[in-house]
């Protein structure tokens, strides 16, 4: 199957720093890209999608000046969680899709963020 | 999006056939079944997909009623490292969502 690279996979930055993940598509071109938080033991939580060169739509709840996503190219999106504070602490995950006739995705192999 | 409903927890052992059904009343039309695979502290890994009837590839087989409100994952002589979660998730290529439900927790024990 497709490849979807996901970097870092894990970071432990200290409270009140920034810190970008980095999802790739490495061999299709990634028309919309989805980002997940999920907690431990927990499913999967939809954080935003994105289109490539368009504004990332969000989840009801999650906020955008604290989750900011970029989705510049056809084979990269980013997922900057700005300000970070332990709360933020948790395993996120990028997902792609592109032009298929099916609802196929690929996953990242995820980020473990740790706030200390 | 068509809601799916499955068992939060399934217990098996090596060598057994372990089935995991899935229900989506609402499944549409156009809609797909997917079913994904996660191990701990890794993204979601696909399994297979369906939209009627049987699909079988090396790794699983998908069966599918023919009023597609229901479907069944068969996992074939389960090893401990079938030890997983198990997604199981519907909807078309238009869908501007890939929404997970709450899925399956296969434990396999020697």
């Amino acid at each position: 199957g497709a490849v979807v690279s996901q970097h870092p996979s894990r970071v432990i930055c200290k409270s009140g720093t920034s810190v970008k993940i980095e999802c790739r598509s490495l061999d299709f071109q990634a028309t919309t890209m989805f980002w997940y938080r999920q907690f431990p033991k927990k499913s999967l939580m939809l954080m935003a999608t994105s289109n490539e060169g368009s504004k990332a739509t969000y989840e009801q709840g999650v906020e955008k000046d604290k989750f900011l996503i970029n989705h510049a190219s056809l084979t990269l999106s980013t997922l900057t969680v700005t300000s970070a504070h332990p709360e933020d602490s948790s395993f996120y995950i990028c997902s792609a899709r592109g032009w298929t006739a099916n609802t196929e995705a690929f996953f990242g192999q995820g980020t473990r963020l740790t706030v200390v | 999006l068509a809601k799916t409903t499955q068992p939060i927890s399934m217990d098996s052992y090596e060598g057994q056939e372990v089935n995991i059904t899935c229900s989506h009343n609402n499944i549409a039309t156009n809609d797909y079944i997917t079913w994904y695979q996660q191990f701990p502290s890794q993204g979601p890994r696909f399994i297979i997909q369906g939209y009627k009837t049987k699909v079988t590839n090396e790794v699983a087989s998908l069966f599918i009623p023919a009023d597609r409100k229901s479907s069944t994952l068969s996992l074939p002589r389960v090893s401990l490292s079938d030890t997983a979660v198990y997604y199981c998730l519907v909807g078309d290529s238009s869908a501007s969502k890939i929404i997970f439900g709450s899925g399956t927790r296969l434990s396999i024990r020697p």
